[in-house]
């Protein structure tokens, strides 16, 4: 069944420090979409990758980076240099292909509350 | 482009009562999806729709229902409210009907239940 797995519930670090958040997924289907959101405390879930299931090449944007192995059915986000304003809860989800009727949904993790201070 | 809406922001309720919640999406996007957020249980799918017509629902009760509108905008309604109704509902658009697509979040209704 598909399911997405983020085994740490809270992380604190430093202001500077790296940190990495763990995802881990399952799914039957060859063909999905990853995805990370960050939800502040206004609520809001804000979009910050997306990565489909052919593409393993590494993605980096400023501070943030991702690394997707489908060896191991992960895709794990590392923010280099906290900062305060990266203090949020992180949720990573799975897309997979409309081939039961499971459209327009995302399976999304337990997530995972960074806390980052001065 | 304004961002995705919802209305109210926050909502308080009684046992039995019903409520309709409203959702506008970003401009030109025609799939909107509902989520109920809880600590317990996460961030869930409730349903979403495309084009006016709802796709696919997720495993909640049929007290939960919605329905989308000509502009795109969508509504979803409880009915007879219970404790555990208590949650933030989010809804989210994509411009397209893929699975592919990112989905884009509102700032939820926070809804509680007395």
């Amino acid at each position: 069944a598909q399911k997405v797995t983020q085994a740490q519930t809270e992380i604190s670090v430093v202001e500077k420090e790296d940190v990495t958040l763990d995802c881990v997924y399952e799914t039957r289907d060859t063909t999905y979409y990853l995805f990370w959101y960050k939800q502040p405390p206004s609520g809001e879930l804000v979009f910050l990758i997306r990565r489909n299931s052919f593409d393993e090449q590494n993605e980096i944007s400023g501070r943030y980076s991702w690394n997707f192995q489908k060896s191991t059915s992960s895709f794990n986000f590392t923010i280099t240099a906290s900062q305060v304003v990266d203090s949020a809860v992180y949720f990573c989800a799975l897309s997979e292909p409309p081939l039961r009727g499971n459209t327009g949904k995302l399976i999304f993790g337990q997530g995972t509350t960074l806390q980052v201070k001065p | 482009k304004a961002g995705v809406t919802q209305t109210p922001r926050y909502l308080i309720k009684t046992r039995g009562q019903q409520v309709t919640l409203s959702c506008s999406p970003i401009s030109g996007h025609r799939s909107v999806s509902w989520y109920q957020q809880t600590p317990g249980q996460g961030l869930q799918f409730l349903f979403e729709y495309f084009s006016e017509t709802q796709r696919n629902k997720g495993n909640f009760p049929g007290r939960f229902s919605g329905r989308q509108f000509s502009n795109s905008r969508s509504e979803m309604n409880v009915s007879t409210l219970e404790l555990g109704d208590s949650a933030l509902y989010l809804c989210a658009s994509s411009e397209g009907a893929g699975f592919y697509n990112e989905q884009f979040f509102g700032p939820g209704t926070r809804l509680t239940v007395l």
